[in-house]
């Protein structure tokens, strides 16, 4: 069946970094827009960054421009969030998602369980 | 930036019809998308572009358009309904996604 699997998520000091990792798996990874969305404690949904199939675009929200990476390896099936300079408001449960057509405006059909980031000294 | 606006809460009897309302700027040139989230669990698409409901999804879900506002509407509200629902949508360009804050339905 269709499944996003995030992995790599923890308990980080702030200044800090941590990589995630998305594998999915049932569907064409390579056909599919990607995002990570995020979801801080007691609060709402917060798009972060979103890569169209061949990685060739790609765009962030303000609030991680500059620290944060999105990349996929179409190859792996895999997608990932490179995190750095972590602050406290970074801390949140982060999905991997499908878009669900081409470009972003299709709505996410398809969301992985979420991995948790804590950014804490 | 962009922004979405919806109710912070919506309360109906159950059997009754809710309508949960989100407006923002580009709403009358983007299509806008509904997620529903229960505790614990990840988002669940529940609408998209607009008005096209997913396969799964009961008939009691649907959505509609006007102007800058768009409303996910559900009729004969069932206690297994309630939960949080966020909608999002895009600025004109793409470049940024957004998502409303989202709003809590309670089943009285």
């Amino acid at each position: 069946q269709v499944q996003l699997v995030e992995s790599g998520g923890g308990l980080v000091k702030p200044g800090g970094s941590l990589r995630l990792s998305c594998t999915a798996s049932g569907f064409t990874f390579s056909d599919y827009y990607m995002s990570w969305i995020r979801q801080a404690p007691g609060k709402g949904l917060e798009w972060v960054s979103y890569i169209s199939s061949g990685g060739v675009t790609i765009y962030y929200a303000d609030s991680v421009k500059g620290r944060f990476i999105i990349s996929r390896d179409n190859a792996k099936n895999s997608l990932y969030l490179q995190m750095n300079s972590l602050r406290g408001e970074d801390t949140a449960v982060y999905y991997c998602a499908r878009e669900g057509g081409e470009g972003v405006g299709h709505g996410v059909d398809v969301w992985g369980q979420g991995t948790t980031v804590t950014v804490s000294s | 930036s962009y922004e979405l606006t919806q109710p912070p809460s919506v309360s109906v009897s159950p059997g009754q019809t809710a309508r949960i309302p989100c407006s923002g700027d580009a709403l009358s040139r983007q299509y806008a998308h509904w997620y529903q989230q229960k505790p614990g669990q990840a988002p669940v698409l529940v609408m998209y572009k607009d008005t096209e409901r997913p396969s799964g999804i009961p008939e009691r879900f649907s959505g509609s358009s006007s102007g800058t506002t768009v409303t996910l509407t559900i009729s004969g509200v069932q206690a297994e309904d309630e939960a949080d629902y966020y909608c999002q949508s895009t600025d004109s360009s793409h470049a940024s996604v957004v998502f409303g804050g989202g709003t809590r339905l309670t089943v009285l």
